[in-house]
């Protein structure tokens, strides 16, 4: 029972340089989310998906891309490196039906990226 | 523009005795609010949740209230266990709404 699980844990690049934040979560959760984490800043929203096919841009999208091509699957794509990206960056997901109801987030572990 | 504050950065708080960790909001149109521990090298874990139909919600040692008039709401753990020592962050969704914005966090310190 893996739950959400993000690869790399860390990761060191240099400016201008792209890589992709894969998350995987294996609870057939419909709702999949991007957030990061800056040092006083709580976690920011940088994209989410409500299913298969669909996503779209939170607070902080800026420099980020993603796909939903698989309900279990939601890489986080980051094209030409910035120092501003450097961030511990959390995957999450959740089970939310059509209606009114709390949206209970489970989140992976965490990557930290570091922009030199 | 931040919908959800902790104006808190720490608490420090003596074990067996009661910790309170504070959060508004500005958004009258959250409905939900929850509260999630956050432990170092890990990913936040849910912790309890409230309604905004009601005024309080407990579980075990956590219990959160919630002031809607005061746009306010409160964490208590009682008792605390150095266990307890996380960050903790308070987040709040819409009724409807697909994402939760979060608040920039507490770090309780529970001293034996």
């Amino acid at each position: 029972n893996a739950g959400v699980t993000q690869t790399p844990k860390f990761r060191i690049l240099k400016i201008g340089q792209s890589m992709t934040l894969q998350c995987t979560q294996d609870m057939n959760h419909n709702y999949m989310y991007w957030y990061r984490q800056d040092p006083g800043m709580g976690l920011k929203l940088i994209y989410y998906s409500v299913g298969a096919g669909i996503t779209d841009k939170g607070e902080v999208p800026n420099g980020y891309n993603v796909s939903r091509s698989t309900t279990e699957d939601f890489p986080l794509r980051l094209e030409l490196a910035a120092p501003s990206q450097t961030s511990v960056y959390f995957c999450a997901s959740s089970y939310k039906r059509a209606v009114s109801g709390a949206n209970v987030l489970t989140f992976g572990a965490g990557s930290r990226l570091t922009v030199l | 523009d931040q919908q959800v504050k902790q104006n808190s950065p720490s608490l420090s708080v003596q074990e067996g005795r009661i910790s309170i960790l504070n959060c508004d909001y500005t958004n009258s149109m959250f409905d939900y609010f929850l509260w999630y521990k956050k432990y170092p090298a890990e990913g936040p874990t849910f912790l309890i949740s409230i309604s905004s139909i009601k005024d309080k919600n407990e579980d075990g040692r956590f219990t959160v209230f919630l002031n809607k008039s005061a746009k306010h709401l409160s964490l208590h753990i009682v008792p605390s266990q150095p266990g307890d020592s996380a960050v903790y962050f308070c987040a709040a969704s819409e009724e409807y709404g697909n994402k939760l914005v979060f608040g920039a966090g507490t770090i309780l310190r529970v001293k034996s």
